[in-house]
């Protein structure tokens, strides 16, 4: 299948500092990528869909200043967690995907821990 | 709107034994049903997916996973656990309609521990 990585694999960071999360696609164009956020022992949330050249668009309850999405390319978007807070610490996971391959591929991951 | 259940939190199973996790779903229109793996501080690994055709899907690792639309089902199946499948396992669907396209519902999850 096709690959997508992250970077960070791992961050911590101090409270009200900002980090970045990337996410590629490493041998294919993904028009589409989309952000999840697990807690530990619990399932994928859905946090934003992220289309190339547009727009996030975010889940009900997520919030778009707090988490800043850009989709730049076909190959690269990010995530930005803005004034962190130790309520952000989670893993964060992105996966891309495009409507031929009919379904998505997913990073490994980037845990942030605030202090 | 779209939902998936996995009614087991946890499966064990001794080495060599069958394991099954049960997924049951709900979706508008025909469903596209994934199952993934995560091991522990990693993503998630592609395990199957049905999409359309036969009802019986073949993925990695020995696993394999039957559709059945009357009971809104997708089970997933291995003959023979190993100690490694030990994970946590996920079921997902999404509907086939455009304007939900790649938006995957996850299940909450369902530890396997595999005993040697």
């Amino acid at each position: 299948g096709a690959v997508v990585s992250q970077h960070p694999s791992r961050v911590i960071c101090k409270s009200g500092t900002s980090v970045k999360i990337e996410c590629r696609s490493l041998d294919f164009q993904a028009t589409t990528m989309f952000w999840y956020r697990q807690f530990p022992k619990q399932s994928l949330m859905l946090m934003a869909t992220s289309n190339e050249g547009s727009k996030a668009t975010y889940e009900q309850g997520v919030e778009k200043d707090k988490f800043l999405i850009n989709h730049a390319s076909l190959t690269l978007s990010t995530l930005t967690v803005t004034s962190a807070h130790p309520e952000d610490s989670s893993f964060y996971i992105c996966s891309a995907g495009t409507r031929s391959y009919n379904e998505q591929f997913f990073g490994p991951g980037t845990r942030l821990t605030v202090l | 709107a779209q939902s998936v259940a996995q009614p087991e939190d946890q499966v064990n199973v001794a080495e060599g034994n069958p394991l099954t996790v049960k997924c049951t779903y709900s979706v508008s229109g025909n469903p596209y049903l994934f199952w993934y793996v995560q091991y522990p501080n990693r993503g998630l690994q592609f395990l199957l997916k049905y999409i359309t055709g036969d009802n019986l899907v073949k993925g990695s690792y020995g696993f394999e996973a039957e559709f059945n639309k009357s009971q809104t089902s997708f089970h997933l199946k291995k003959p023979s656990a190993l100690v490694s499948d030990s994970a946590l396992y996920f079921c997902a669907v999404r509907g086939e309609t455009t304007d939900s396209w790649g938006k995957l519902q996850f299940g909450a999850g369902t530890q396997v521990v595999v005993t040697p």
